[in-house]
Parts: structure tokens; sequence; C-alpha cells
């Protein structure tokens, strides 16, 4: 059972243009979404995260849109440039008070072509 | 900076055979983590420990034992290598659970199982 899912499963934009990668999760404990991001050949890093308490955080050219009702993120990159070529991966995790794994999406590849 | 890191980072190993995957931190994390990375699978969680001596089951363990002996090691072993475990392996490591906190990975260990 695939508890968060991601779309598209690829993604190319120009340099540019503003890039939408979509996150969908089943379980409605989750109350903290991080995404990662992993260049070709490296490990993943923490990107950007949210809590349910806000429905958008903003960090620079990225920012995380978040709509509790329907279960569903969207990680918006404005003025992609091809550094940001990379997969990101949306997760999810629930119960602040205690342990709670980390469920990760199967990710979207992104490719920003000059 | 957080470090982690992982021996060795690549292996080939023969189905059946017993291979041993090690993960070192000097963040004084108490929590960390084996994850594996499949093609459009995304990261699953093999096994977490929060405590030495202690090691708990993630969403795949079968096939797979872990070994915490100090707060700074953590081992993946695999017994009996299969086929289906040729896969990338990340370890990471957290201040305290998944839950709101940072995972920080080491630089993964490519392993082909023939």
């Amino acid at each position: 059972q695939q508890q968060v899912r991601q779309s598209p499963q690829s993604l190319t934009v120009w340099e540019g243009e503003t890039a939408i990668l979509n996150c969908s999760y089943e379980d409605s404990t989750f109350d903290y979404f991080p995404w990662y991001w992993q260049f070709p050949r490296e490990s993943p890093a923490l990107l950007i995260a949210i809590r349910p308490v806000s429905n958008k955080k903003e960090d620079g050219r990225f920012t995380i849109f978040f709509n509790k009702r329907e279960k569903k993120l969207s990680l918006h990159i404005t003025d992609s440039q091809p550094g940001d070529s990379a997969t990101y991966f949306c997760a999810a995790s629930g119960a602040s008070s205690s342990f709670s794994k980390l469920v990760f999406g199967q990710g979207t590849s992104l490719s920003v072509v000059p | 900076e957080a470090a982690v890191t992982q021996s060795p980072r690549s292996k080939v190993a023969v189905t059946g055979g017993k291979v041993t995957l090690s993960c070192h931190q000097t963040n004084n994390h108490d929590y960390m983590y084996w994850y594996r990375q499949d093609t459009g699978h995304g990261l699953r969680l093999i096994h977490y420990s929060y405590v030495a001596d202690s090691t708990e089951k993630g969403d795949i363990p079968d096939g797979y034992k872990a070994s915490r002996p100090s707060q700074e090691n953590f081992s993946l072993i695999l017994e009996l290598a299969s086929l289906s475990q040729t896969a990338v392996y990340f370890c990471a490591s957290s201040r305290l659970g998944t839950s709101q906190n940072t995972l920080y990975f080491g630089a993964g260990t490519r392993l082909s199982v023939l």
C-alpha cells in the first residue's frame, strides 16, 4: 500500500519556468511533510518541510502548498534553474509526540533544460 | 555539519553469501536508520534503532538483520544475499525520531548480488 504518492514520475521544464510537483497521502494522522531532494549519485537531503498548521511554506524559489481537506500538497519551484535538476521526494510522518516512521513517495525526477 | 559514513561504497556479492554494510555517525544522534532505494519505489525503511543494543523493524525487514553495538555504529546484515536485494542502501541518523526531525543520510552503498 503506497501511503504517499507523487506525480508526475518525471517532469521537464525550461529554464525560468515554474515546476510543479504533486504529492498526495492517505493517512490523516500525518502531521509533518518534508521534501527531500537527491542529485544524481548523491544522497537525499532535506529541502523544505511543512506542518499542517499552515497551508503554505516558502523558502526562496521553493514553495509548498498544502491542502489538508484533500490530503494533497505540491512543491512549486519558480524560475527553475538547471541546477535544480534532481529527484524530489515527498515524505510524511505523524504523531509528533513519539517516534513515527517517515514514509517516502516514489519521487519525481525533474529536468530543467537551459 | 552532520556526518554519516557508510562502508563499503559498493559491493558485489554472490547469491547465498553473507553481506555486512556498516554505518558510522559522528552527530551524537540517538536515531539511526537503514533505507533501501530502488527505482520507482523511493526510499523504504528496513530497520531503525533509537538506542545502542536495540533495533526495531521497519517496513521491509525480511531478509535483513541489524546491529547497533554503540550509539555511533549501525550495521545491516544480509545473512543469505539474494538477487532481489540488489539495490542502493542508505544509512541515516536523526537527533530524535523522524517526526519533524531532519534525516542526515550517508553517501550510500551500491550492492549488486549476482
